[in-house]
């Protein structure tokens, strides 16, 4: 099974603020990341490693390839603050544990 | 309104059974693959199951072989997961969700999700 390991595993920023959250897989994949506020279901920001889903902000960016992933947000605003899942579809689907981002 | 509406959770014993239904609205959901993904209570993701759009290919994740089964009813545009043999670890939010693109399994639609709680 293909493990992603995400970091850091809470993140604590204010807005206005970059943030840069890691995704690294136990071998060579396809990455989709999500976001995830309490109570809700996730939402889809990016597949295919760097392209971004429909009416995702461009303040949203994914870069990477291989093992290797990073989901940059440009410039915080305070919706963006939740938890944030990487998720590969190389090998079947499967999920890393995760990167809270929070209110500094 | 293209929308996703999961029912049929709820309290059962362990050992015991239970069939979600998602209700699909606003797309062609014969056109499109789906999946089952779970979340513990205060835990991440887990991708359970997917059906291919004409419901020929099922697919399950280690954890739950055996025990669940997908189908999906495209007259109806409903998708199913029959879970049998509970147990404790079970215990979840259960969400379903369209595979973006056949054979590319992300997720880009999905619904509010269904608790199911083993007890």
């Amino acid at each position: 099974e293909i493990v992603l390991t995400q970091s850091p595993g809470i993140l604590s920023l204010s807005p206005g603020e970059r943030a840069t959250l890691s995704c690294r897989a136990s071998q060579s994949v396809s990455l989709a990341w999500y976001q995830q506020k309490p109570g809700q279901a996730p939402r889809l920001l990016i597949y295919g490693a760097s392209s971004r889903a429909t009416d995702i902000p461009d303040r949203f960016s994914g870069s990477g390839s291989g093992t290797d992933f990073t989901l940059t947000i440009s410039r915080l605003e305070p919706e963006d603050f939740a938890v944030y899942y990487c998720q590969q579809y190389g090998s079947s689907a499967t999920f890393g544990q995760g990167t809270r981002l929070e209110i500094k | 309104e293209v929308q996703l509406l999961e029912s049929g959770g709820g309290l059962v014993q362990p050992g015991g059974s239970l069939r979600l239904s998602c209700a699909a609205s606003g797309f062609a959901f014969g056109s499109r693959g789906m999946s089952w993904v779970r979340q513990a209570p205060g835990k991440g993701l887990q991708w359970v199951s997917s059906i291919s759009d004409g419901g020929t290919r099922t697919y399950y994740a280690d954890s739950v072989r055996g025990r669940f089964t997908i189908s999906r009813d495209n007259s109806e545009n409903t998708l199913y997961l029959q879970m049998s043999g509970l147990r404790t670890d079970d215990t979840a939010v259960y969400y379903c969700a369209t595979i973006a693109v056949a054979s590319y399994w992300y997720f880009d639609l999905w619904g509010r999700g269904t608790l199911v709680t083993l007890s």
